[in-house]
């Protein structure tokens, strides 16, 4: 969607490597969400942010960081990348839940 | 926390057959209800919302739902499928904060 984008796209890494996922939004919205997608298990959120430098866990954080040292960029690291991150990632930008999300295109990692 | 239930993993149908999706959530209080749907390859697009007033709610691409709050449910429906509904449909709740719950997902192929 305009307004949001995710960098990469795609990637492939090996295990124990540290990932940088990169979320871009140009809307100004003070909430960024990233959620893992794996099928059976729907979209799980890894974490979210409130504001610059406020964020905070979501149900499956173990093993993911985030930053957010400005409002349009939401960075989430895996610090040494497992066979089970292997999933696709989406970013999510909103300003309230009560109005939804936009999502952004997506990043498919490969965790070899 | 609260869950989302999808009923159906995988629904298979005919072009201009009847779909309904079933959704249902855990929590009691006051909610907002999302249904969301992603083409193969694509992110995620709102389909519809529910926040409150008429239970009957109407969406994009011919979709509608019904919160019926005695069931904690959130039912999808569209009356005749088209091939280019062939997507995942995902239903989404918010109880008033900034963050969504997903259902797993409910896969629906439509033959042509």
């Amino acid at each position: 969607d305009a307004g949001i984008t995710q960098s990469p796209r795609h990637k492939v890494t090996e295990t124990g490597t540290p990932v940088t996922l990169r979320c871009h939004q140009t809307e100004n919205h003070r909430y960024m969400y990233w959620y893992r997608q794996d099928p059976g298990h729907g979209l799980r959120l890894i974490h979210y942010s409130y504001g610059v430098k406020d964020t905070d866990k979501g149900e499956v954080s173990d093993g993911y960081s985030v930053s957010r040292s400005k409002t349009e960029d939401f960075l989430l690291t895996l610090e040494s990348a497992t066979s089970s991150q292997t999933s696709v990632y989406f970013c999510a930008i909103g300003e309230t839940g009560n109005y939804g999300y936009t999502f952004g295109s997506g990043t498919r990692l490969t965790v070899v | 926390a609260q869950s989302v239930s999808q009923h159906n993993h995988h629904v298979i149908l005919s072009e201009a057959a009847s779909l309904e999706l079933g959704c249902n959530y855990s929590y009691g209080g006051t909610v907002n209800l999302f249904w969301y749907v992603q083409y193969p390859g694509q992110h995620l697009q709102l389909l519809l919302k529910y926040f409150s007033g008429d239970p009957l709610v109407k969406g994009i691409k011919g979709f509608e739902a019904e919160f019926i709050k005695s069931k904690f449910s959130f039912n999808l429906r569209k009356p005749s499928v088209q091939w280019s509904d062939t997507a995942e449909y995902f239903c989404a709740v918010n109880h008033n904060d900034y963050k969504l719950s997903f259902g797993a997902g409910t896969t629906v192929t439509v033959r042509a």
